[in-house]
């Protein structure tokens, strides 16, 4: 089985702009998860998709959304980017049991300058 | 509210020895999950090891263990026969709802030949 794909792998985007980010979780699985990871931060869990549905949301801001496809493929965009929102953003995917396993992608290392 | 500790920022070993990394949880759930994640230079996250609250006894992968002391909310890992390739940022993380992870602060460990 091929793994779980982040696309792209690197972003440099400007304060004020919007990004989009992609993930492809592992074939069969209709659950993704979204974490953005920051040395001050560590490692914080955005929102959970699953079927298409959005199934449990962190704490950040309304500027932070995602969104689920027929084919479990998951996009997650921020808006108005700010120099905060630099990070590592990692995509998990896993089965449609709760609170098995997660497999993780490599993630989009996004820069906001 | 779930909360993970790791109190340990960093840790060495030498090549060949053991290692315990150290991790302390709370939750109000009866019903959860706790994982080790590895996080090598790469930033692919790993599952290393998975403990359900349930099970009384302690999981074992190989060379890792863990030591699960549910009335202390306890859960650390050890690492015997070090070697180099076990280098890279060891998380803890507690899973109660659905597939939301709640990660600790991460342990840096270092393996010395």
């Amino acid at each position: 089985k091929a793994g779980v794909t982040q696309t792209p792998r690197y972003l440099i985007k400007t304060r004020g702009q919007q990004v989009t980010l992609s993930c492809s979780p592992i074939s069969g699985h209709r659950s993704v998860s979204w974490y953005q990871q920051t040395p001050g931060q560590g490692l914080q869990f955005l929102f959970e998709y699953f079927s298409e549905t959005q199934r449990n949301k962190g704490n950040f801001p309304g500027r932070f959304s995602g969104r689920q496809f027929s084919n479990s493929r998951s996009e997650m965009n921020v808006s108005t980017l700010e120099l905060g929102d630099s990070a590592l953003y990692l995509c998990a995917s896993s089965d449609d049991q709760e609170r098995t396993e997660a497999f993780f992608g490599q993630g989009t290392r996004l820069t906001v300058v | 509210a779930q909360t993970v500790t790791q109190s340990q920022p960093e840790m060495s070993v030498q090549e060949a020895e053991t290692v315990t990394l150290s991790c302390t949880y709370d939750t109000s759930e009866s019903d959860y999950y706790l994982f080790w994640y590895k996080q090598p230079p790469s930033r692919q996250m790993i599952l290393v090891i998975r403990q359900e609250a349930y099970k009384q006894q302690n999981a074992t992968e190989n060379r890792f263990s863990v030591n699960f002391q549910k009335a202390a909310k306890s859960f650390s890992l050890k690492i015997s026969d070090s070697q180099l390739g076990d280098a890279a940022m060891y998380f803890c993380a507690s899973n109660a709802y659905g597939n939301k992870l709640v990660f600790g602060a991460g342990t840096i460990l270092r393996v010395k030949s």
